[in-house]
């Protein structure tokens, strides 16, 4: 079973269209971080969520940190190809050693 | 700053046969990790180490699969023997400290096939 459950697994919109997507667990995160990854490269860090109820933006992407600090969700508005790319999410449990563990990802692809 | 170098980039292999990956990470990064990332799927917890020691290898295949990190400096990450299902993109990360709000850097990778 995953720690962290993401959602949706695939995601295919049109340019200009805005979405949101899920990261769930019925575990307590001391942190989450969202991360994208193009095809051929390493995940690239976007935020890092810290604080229950946090909400984070960076430009037309927004990212928020449920109260409880068991789930998150990334909100893109009027997305771009640019946007393009396998969305992840990773956390570590609270409590104990940081060892960061990732979901699935969403895999988004933005058609102009 | 110069990002966390792997090599090789690619790799084709047979089954039974044997490979090593190496990475070396961004100057000063205390932590690295080896991630196994197959096709469709997040990234996977291999091996992490804090300078030269091993802070956690349970999703390690111990029977087959090994890593160090010797001088707390670069890292090798080796299968032997390779089956099939080992078949992913190897992925080698680093952060400045072991901690929540330390994001991890990453490489680019190597993508193995095992035939």
């Amino acid at each position: 079973t995953q720690l962290l459950e993401q959602s949706p697994q695939f995601l295919s919109i049109q340019e200009g269209e805005n979405l949101t997507v899920y990261c769930n667990s019925s575990s307590v995160f001391s942190s989450l971080q969202w991360y994208r990854q193009e095809p051929g490269e390493g995940p690239v860090l976007l935020v890092t969520v810290v604080t229950g109820g946090e909400v984070k933006k960076l430009k037309r992407l927004t990212f928020q940190f449920g109260d409880a600090r068991k789930d998150s969700s990334l909100h893109i508005t009027a997305a771009q190809p640019g946007d393009t790319g396998l969305y992840l999410c990773a956390g570590a449990r609270a409590g104990g050693s940081y060892i960061p563990t990732f979901g699935r990802g969403t895999s988004l692809i933005v058609h102009p | 700053e110069a990002g966390v170098a792997q090599s090789p980039r690619y790799k084709i292999i047979e089954k039974r046969q044997s490979v090593a990956f190496w990475c070396n990470p961004i100057s000063g990064h205390a932590t690295l990790y080896w991630y196994q990332q197959i096709l469709g799927q997040g990234p996977k917890l291999l091996i992490q180490f804090q300078n030269n020691g091993v802070v956690d290898d349970s999703q390690l295949p111990k029977d087959r699969f090994s890593a160090e990190r010797l001088k707390g400096v670069d890292s090798t990450l080796k299968i032997q023997p390779a089956k099939l299902e080992d078949s992913a993109v190897y992925l080698c990360a680093s952060s400045s400290q072991q901690g929540r709000n330390s994001p991890l850097h990453f490489g680019n990778g190597t993508r193995l096939t095992v035939t």
